[in-house]
C-alpha cells in the first residue's frame, strides 16, 4: 500500500554495518507489525508495536514507533548474511475494522 | 515452519479458467487471511475469515470468493483467471479476530496465469 511508506526500496551492506530501515503512515496506526520474508518464501513475524515510544528487540533487531510522526524504524545491529531478506511493515489502521495492510517492502542484501 | 499449510504449492493454468487454492490454519487459530503478492502491487490483503465467518474485506476481486469450513480450513476460489493474476498467494492464521493478534503464515501458492 503506498499509505504505508517504507524506505529505503532496497538496501547492501557488508556485514558486520548497522542498518536503519523506516516505515512512515499516512493514517492513524492502531498498530505496527514488523515481518521478514524470505524470496518467495512466507512472511515471519518479527514484533509488534502498540504504543508512541515503544521500542522492541529481538536478537539484534530493534523496533521503534514514532507516534507523533506515525513512523517505525527497523534498526539491525552488526548485520549478518542471515539477516538478508525482504522486511515489511504492517498496520492495523484506527477505523478501518480488521482489514491489515503491508508497506512497499525493503529488500536487504548483506554481503560477506 | 509455522504450521500452516497451504496446496498446491505451484499452479500453472491458463486464462479464462477457475482455481481453488487450499489453506490449513495452525492447530487452534480461528482467523484465516488471505494476500496476494505480485511485484507491481506487493503484498495486498484480500480477506479474512474468523470462525466461519467472512469479517474483512480488502482488494479483493468480484471473481475471486473465499469461504472457510467448519473444520476451519479455508479455501480461496479464483475465477475467469486473466493473465494478471499471476502472483503468490499466502493464506495466514491467528489465533483472535483482531489484526493485533500475531499472524503465521504459510509457504504460499505460486500461481501462474498462460
Amino acid at each position: 500500500s503506498q499509505e504505508l511508506e517504507q524506505s529505503p526500496q532496497s538496501l547492501i551492506v557488508q556485514e558486520g554495518k548497522n542498518l536503519t530501515i523506516n516505515c512512515t503512515s499516512s493514517k492513524t496506526l492502531y498498530g505496527l507489525y514488523w515481518y521478514k520474508q524470505k524470496y518467495g518464501e512466507g512472511l515471519i513475524f518479527l514484533m509488534m508495536l502498540q504504543k508512541g515510544g515503544e521500542e522492541k528487540s529481538h536478537e539484534k533487531i530493534t523496533a521503534k514507533l514514532d507516534e507523533k510522526k506515525q513512523q517505525s524504524s527497523l534498526h539491525i545491529t552488526a548485520s549478518q548474511p542471515s539477516h538478508a531478506g525482504i522486511y515489511l511493515c504492517g498496520a492495523d489502521w484506527a477505523n478501518t475494522g480488521n482489514q491489515f495492510y503491508f508497506g512497499t517492502g525493503t529488500s536487504l542484501t548483506v554481503i560477506p | 515452519d509455522s504450521g500452516v499449510t497451504q496446496t498446491p504449492k505451484h499452479l500453472i493454468t491458463a486464462t479464462g479458467q477457475r482455481v481453488t487454492l487450499r489453506c490449513s490454519p495452525r492447530s487452534g487459530d480461528l482467523s484465516v487471511y488471505w494476500y496476494q503478492q505480485s511485484l507491481d502491487q506487493g503484498l495486498q490483503f484480500l480477506i479474512q475469515y474468523y470462525n466461519g465467518e467472512e469479517r474483512a474485506k480488502g482488494n479483493i476481486l468480484e471473481r475471486f470468493s473465499a469461504q472457510q469450513f467448519p473444520d476451519l480450513h479455508s479455501e480461496l476460489n479464483l475465477s475467469s483467471l486473466e493473465l494478471g493474476d499471476s502472483a503468490l498467494y499466502f493464506c495466514a492464521s491467528s489465533v483472535g479476530l483482531a489484526a493485533y493478534y500475531e499472524q503465521y503464515f504459510g509457504p504460499g501458492t505460486r500461481l501462474t496465469v498462460t
